[in-house]
């Protein structure tokens, strides 16, 4: 049971370009979220999805993308990647939405120059 | 604005000790609340989750308490040992939104000395 599974786990990226983060989980779980993690400032949710077909806006979307086609996958895009976005990012799931604890990835580091 | 806060944000304890980590948050109508530890370099693993109907929940050495009158909660690590050395981190889902929006404090950064 491989959990939840994120790739890359590093990426380095020139201003302007776009790439998307992958994020996969074989649980089932209906719930899944993308999070970032800068020092001192913890982790702050980007985008989060309550079952195939829906997402909606966390406290940090800009320049941030989601889609949910399918209950295991929750890919991340970035339209044009800027220093900012530096960062390191995880992605989580949950069987139901707050009343099982949450399941993270292991991340992906990305870094743009 | 719901916030959740985390002193002290290091500790540095000899081995053996016991030890409490506080978390505190602001609007008590929460759902839960979940303690994760997070070792450098990777990804979150969760400690322990307290529904907003629960007093405490307890695992092994640890034991996490939840006041939501006063809004606090406290992670209760017993006999520390220097493999408990890593970042915990104290995250919340309220009422009224989608309960799988976590706010996060910035962590407490543990070493336990050998």
């Amino acid at each position: 049971n491989a959990g939840v599974t994120q790739t890359p786990k590093f990426q380095v990226l020139k201003t302007g370009q776009s790439m998307t983060l992958q994020c996969a989980q074989d649980m089932n779980h209906e719930y899944m979220s993308w999070y970032r993690q800068d020092p001192g400032m913890g982790l702050r949710l980007i985008h989060y999805s309550v079952g195939a077909g829906i997402t909606d806006q966390g406290e940090v979307p800009n320049g941030y993308n989601v889609s949910r086609s399918t209950t295991e996958d929750f890919p991340l895009r970035l339209l044009s990647a800027a220093p900012s976005q530096t960062s390191v990012y995880f992605c989580a799931s949950t069987l139901q939405g707050g009343g099982t604890e949450a399941f993270f990835g292991q991340g992906t580091r990305l870094t743009v120059v | 604005k719901q916030e959740v806060t985390q002193i002290p944000a290091a500790l540095s304890v000899p081995e053996g000790e016991n030890l409490v980590l506080n978390c505190s948050f602001t609007d008590s109508a929460i759902y839960n609340l979940q303690w994760f530890r997070q070792d450098p370099g990777k990804g979150l693993t969760s400690l322990l989750l307290i529904q907003s109907s629960q007093r405490e929940q307890t695992s092994g050495r640890l034991n996490a308490s939840l006041d939501k009158s006063s809004g606090r909660s406290t992670l209760y690590i017993a006999a520390s040992q220097p493999g408990d050395s890593a970042t915990y981190l104290c995250a919340v889902s309220w009422y009224g939104g989608a309960t799988n929006k976590l706010i996060f404090g910035t962590g407490t950064l543990l070493a336990v000395q050998p």
